[in-house]
């Protein structure tokens, strides 16, 4: 099993840019989330979803969207980047529910400038 | 909305001596889990509590979650050059599905 799949690794965006961050897991596990990492803030979660075609808002949800077509993927769209959106992003997917074990991918750093 | 506090933010300690770190949330958890994330990699997961007064051992890894469920603590013994990282604490609300991260302890060890 591969797990938790992220891509890019890395990607710059000048402000004003769209882009999709990748997130895939092979696991089939129902829930998937997205959560941003900047420092000094912990994880704060952005979207989730609890299994194909549902999906919800998490604490910072503003200037990102998501969809869940498939159990297996769950990509994160920034609609218009600006340089508040620098960060680390994280995707993690779990068995079931959130209160399961979360399983994170390795992450995607994101500049924006 | 919920609320989860982590201290200490920082903790240096010296090989061999002893570590804690404390979560508190502004409401009563169901659920609470605590991960490790090492420098420049991605949070893994160490462990879940979900009962009143629970407490887990890992080798030299102590859990606790509080009776009232509004806090728990990772207490590390003799510590290792190993334990470096951040250690991060998420608790979740009955009926709900957002995990909510507290900001994380980064531990240092000196050899």
């Amino acid at each position: 099993n591969a797990g938790v799949t992220q891509t890019p690794k890395f990607q710059v965006l000048k402000t004003g840019q769209s882009m999709t961050l990748q997130c895939a897991q092979d696991m089939n596990h129902e829930y998937m989330s997205w959560y941003r990492q900047d420092p000094g803030m912990g994880l704060r979660l952005i979207h989730y979803s609890v299994g194909a075609g549902i999906t919800d808002q998490g604490e910072v949800p503003n200037g990102y969207n998501v969809s869940r077509s498939t159990t297996e993927d769950f990509p994160l769209r920034l609609l218009s980047a600006a340089p508040s959106q620098t960060s680390v992003y994280f995707c993690a997917s779990s068995y079931g529910h959130s209160y399961n074990e979360q399983f994170f991918g390795p992450g995607t750093r994101l500049t924006v400038l | 909305g919920q609320q989860v506090m982590q201290i200490p933010q920082y903790q240096h300690v010296q090989e061999g001596e002893d570590f804690t770190t404390y979560c508190n949330s502004s409401t009563t958890l169901s659920n609470i889990q605590w991960y490790k994330q090492r420098p420049g990699g991605h949070p893994v997961f160490l462990i879940q509590l979900v009962k009143s007064g629970e407490v887990k051992k890992q080798k030299r890894l102590t859990f606790q979650f509080g009776e009232a469920k509004k806090n728990s603590s990772l207490h590390i013994t003799a510590t290792q050059t190993t334990d470096v990282g951040t250690y991060f604490c998420a608790g979740l609300e009955g009926g709900s599905e957002k995990l909510v991260f507290g900001k994380g302890t980064k531990l240092t060890v000196n050899p």
